[in-house]
């Protein structure tokens, strides 16, 4: 199994406070992104990174930014929480496409933070 | 937006039978497809990723792939209880880092 750790697993917090996950990986790869997974909509990408201090946005990023100081580690922070984001948080880890040291390009997860923002 | 779209399902099979899953996808450069499993309340897991046109088979799953049609399927032979979970499509955009999911197609394997 990949090396990827997240935490928290599970937090409840207040609308309107800030709020951080941290994603960590030991597996030394380029491509570290954050989804959000609800129900009806399937995983949906909110930002990645493609090195440190690499980032871009997904398909849902407002409301969160990212920070990626270390290869190994990926922070995704919700600047004031809304409960339009209560959700499980999931991060993922790539070593890139076919032929760059042998990786074929998949998405390895990490086990997910049930994130309820009240 | 692109967009890879699958049938919510559920899909209901009997035991031992073909279940057939099937997606399309909008970009039309995309080069790199993958199946995830996603039991309930864990995280996707890969199947199988298929890059060029044809089947591709790997034990009991066949994945299919159709760049003209803009289609991916993936087939699980003599299907078991075990299988029974949400199946995720998902698309390397062409050019891109991004990986976009379809919506998933659950499916239950009736024993």
């Amino acid at each position: 199994d990949a090396g990827i750790t997240q935490s928290p697993r599970h937090k409840v917090t207040e609308t309107g406070t800030p709020v951080t996950l941290r994603c960590h990986q030991t597996e030394n790869h380029r491509y570290m992104y954050w989804y959000r997974q609800d129900p009806g909509h399937g995983l949906r990408l909110i930002h990645y990174s493609y090195g440190v201090k690499d980032t871009d946005k997904g398909e849902v990023s407002d409301g969160y930014s990212v920070s990626r100081s270390k290869t190994e580690d990926f922070l995704l922070t919700l600047e004031s929480a809304t409960s339009s984001q209560t959700s499980v948080y999931f991060c993922a880890i790539s070593g890139g496409t076919t032929g760059r040291g042998g990786s074929t390009g998949e998405l390895f997860f990490g086990e997910g933070s049930r994130l309820t923002v009240l | 937006q692109k967009e890879v779209e699958q049938n919510s399902g559920p899909l209901s099979v009997p035991e031992g039978a073909i279940a057939s899953l099937n997606c399309t996808y909008s970009d039309r450069g995309s080069q790199s497809f993958f199946w995830y499993r996603q039991y309930s309340g864990k995280s996707p897991e890969l199947i199988m990723f298929i890059y060029s046109n044809g089947d591709k088979e790997d034990g009991r799953f066949t994945a299919q792939l159709n760049k003209a049609s803009q289609y991916v399927s993936l087939l699980i032979r003599d299907s078991q209880p075990s299988d029974s979970a949400t199946y995720l499509c998902a698309v390397n955009l062409a050019g891109t880092y991004k990986y976009i999911f379809g919506t998933g197609t659950r499916l239950k394997v009736l024993a």
